[in-house]
């Protein structure tokens, strides 16, 4: 089986531009969240989303959004980047409504310049 | 909003030796707790977890104690390996629907050969 794709791996950005990243969660999976992981704050969580619907955000900035689709797989979207928006924005998937037992893809590794 | 205080934030142990990460939360209704081990360029994998309704859980080498009433739960490793050395995360979270976690900051192991 399959475990949680998110591409691309790596990726750099000019400050202003914008970044749309994407997660396969586990065939099956239909509960996906994202993470932002840095040095300074840490796993922080960005949003989670089950059959197509956002059930939780974080505390993040509106420059932050997402969404999900019906087969499951969820893109992440960033506009109007900034610096501060440098690093590794992970991917997890449940196999159950509760969120829990997530498994974590490899993650997106994001340099903003 | 939840705080999850984790300690200490590295732990040199050598192989064989056993290993405890400590980690307290302050939101008195959490009632999920994982435990994430993180690789050098891995995403976080999930290694045990455990619920408000049991004190202890084991498998194999790893176990995870809790103290509700203190608010605060453990991770311990026995008959460390190399292969153990990683970055160990502990997680809060209260059910709302679904479970979202608040991380700690992380505990950096190496087991020397």
């Amino acid at each position: 089986k399959a475990g949680v794709t998110q591409t691309p791996r790596y990726l750099i950005k000019t400050r202003g531009q914008q970044v749309t990243l994407s997660c396969s969660p586990i065939s099956g999976h239909r509960s996906v969240s994202w993470y932002q992981q840095t040095p300074g704050q840490g796993l922080q969580f960005l949003f989670e989303y089950f059959s197509e619907t956002q059930r939780n955000k974080g505390n993040f900035p509106g420059r932050f959004s997402g969404r999900q689709f019906s087969n499951s797989r969820s893109e992440m979207n960033v506009s109007t980047l900034e610096l501060g928006d440098s690093a590794l924005y992970l991917c997890a998937s449940s196999p159950n409504a509760a969120n829990t037992e997530a498994f974590f893809g490899q993650g997106t590794r994001l340099t903003v310049v | 909003g939840e705080n999850v205080e984790q300690h200490p934030s590295t732990l040199s142990v050598q192989e064989g030796d056993s290993a405890v990460i400590k980690c307290t939360y302050s939101d008195s209704a959490s009632n999920y707790f994982p435990w994430y081990k993180q690789e050098l360029g891995k995403g976080p994998q999930l290694i045990i977890d455990i619920r408000s309704n049991v004190g202890e859980k084991k498998d194999q080498r790893i176990a995870v104690t809790l103290n509700k009433t203190a608010k605060h739960f453990s991770l311990h490793i026995t008959e460390t390996q190399p292969e153990d050395s990683a970055v160990y995360f502990c997680a809060a979270s209260t059910s709302g629907g679904s479970y979202i976690p608040t991380f700690g900051r992380g505990t950096s192991l190496i087991v020397h050969p």
